[in-house]
C-alpha cells in the first residue's frame, strides 16, 4: 500500500513552458486535492475532485488545470508556467466511501517546482 | 469563508518540557472537524491529532493533546515531554462536513526542540 504518490519530486521550468504533475492513490479514496505551499502562507487549495470525472476550483485556481479521468489519478497541469508558480505542490486524498471514513486527508510527499 | 489563524510563527521548547501551540478559527458551521498536522524537514504532512466539533471531550494521542474551546473557536495543541523528533512545522486545519471535505489551513508554527 503506497498511499499517495507524486511524480516528479523536483522540476525546473522556464517561463512559458508547460508540465503536468501526476498524483496517484491506492486507497480507493473518492476525494482528491491539489495544494500549493508557499513560505508564510500555509497550504492553499488549487483544485479538488469529489469523484472520477469531476473537478472543482479551490482558493487559487488561476493558471492551473486538472483532470480526473481515473479514480486513482489526479493530474495538475500548468499550461504556461510563470515565476509566481514557483512553489511546493502537494496532492492529498480522503474519504473511503466503503469504510465511511470521511475526515483525514492523506498527503503525498510533495513536488518542488521552480519556474525561472 | 473559513479562516484559521496561528498567531505564533515560531516557538522553541527545551527537550522534555511542555509546549502549547495556539490556533483559532472563524466559522458559522456547527458540525466540523479540526486537525493538527506536522510537517518535519522531510516535507511529509503527518496527521497528529483530530477533534470532532460535536465531541466535548478533548482528543489525546500519547504525548499530544488538544484544548478545544468551541464557543471561543480555539483549538490549541499541547505537546508533553517534548522530543527532538517533534521539531517541525505544525499546521492547524479546519474541515466542514460538506461534499469534498475541503480543508482550510493556518499559516503554521515552526517548533524547535532544543536539546
Amino acid at each position: 500500500n503506497a498511499g499517495v504518490t507524486q511524480t516528479p519530486k523536483f522540476r525546473v521550468l522556464k517561463t512559458g513552458q508547460s508540465m503536468t504533475l501526476l498524483c496517484a492513490q491506492d486507497m480507493n479514496h473518492e476525494y482528491m486535492y491539489w495544494y500549493r505551499q508557499d513560505p508564510g502562507m500555509g497550504l492553499r487549495l488549487i483544485h479538488y475532485s469529489v469523484g472520477e470525472g469531476t473537478t472543482a476550483k479551490g482558493e487559487v485556481p488561476d493558471g492551473y488545470n486538472v483532470s480526473r479521468l481515473k479514480k486513482q489519478n489526479f493530474l495538475l497541469g500548468l499550461e504556461s508556467a510563470a515565476p509566481s508558480q514557483t512553489s511546493v505542490y502537494f496532492c492529498a486524498s480522503s474519504y473511503d466511501g466503503l469504510a465511511g471514513i470521511r475526515d483525514e486527508q492523506f498527503f503525498g510527499p510533495g513536488t518542488r517546482l521552480t519556474v525561472l | 469563508a473559513q479562516t484559521v489563524t496561528q498567531s505564533q510563527p515560531e516557538m522553541s521548547v527545551q527537550e522534555a518540557e511542555t509546549v502549547t501551540l495556539s490556533c483559532t478559527y472563524d466559522t458559522s458551521e456547527n458540525n466540523y472537524y479540526l486537525f493538527w498536522y506536522k510537517q518535519p524537514p522531510s516535507r511529509q504532512m503527518i496527521l497528529v491529532i483530530r477533534q470532532e466539533a460535536y465531541k466535548q471531550q478533548n482528543a489525546t494521542e500519547n504525548r499530544f493533546s488538544v484544548n478545544f474551546q468551541k464557543a471561543a473557536k480555539s483549538f490549541s495543541l499541547k505537546i508533553s515531554d517534548s522530543q527532538l523528533g517533534d521539531t517541525a512545522m505544525y499546521f492547524c486545519a479546519f474541515m466542514k462536513q460538506v461534499a469534498g471535505n475541503q480543508f482550510y489551513f493556518g499559516t503554521g508554527t515552526s517548533l524547535t526542540v532544543i536539546p
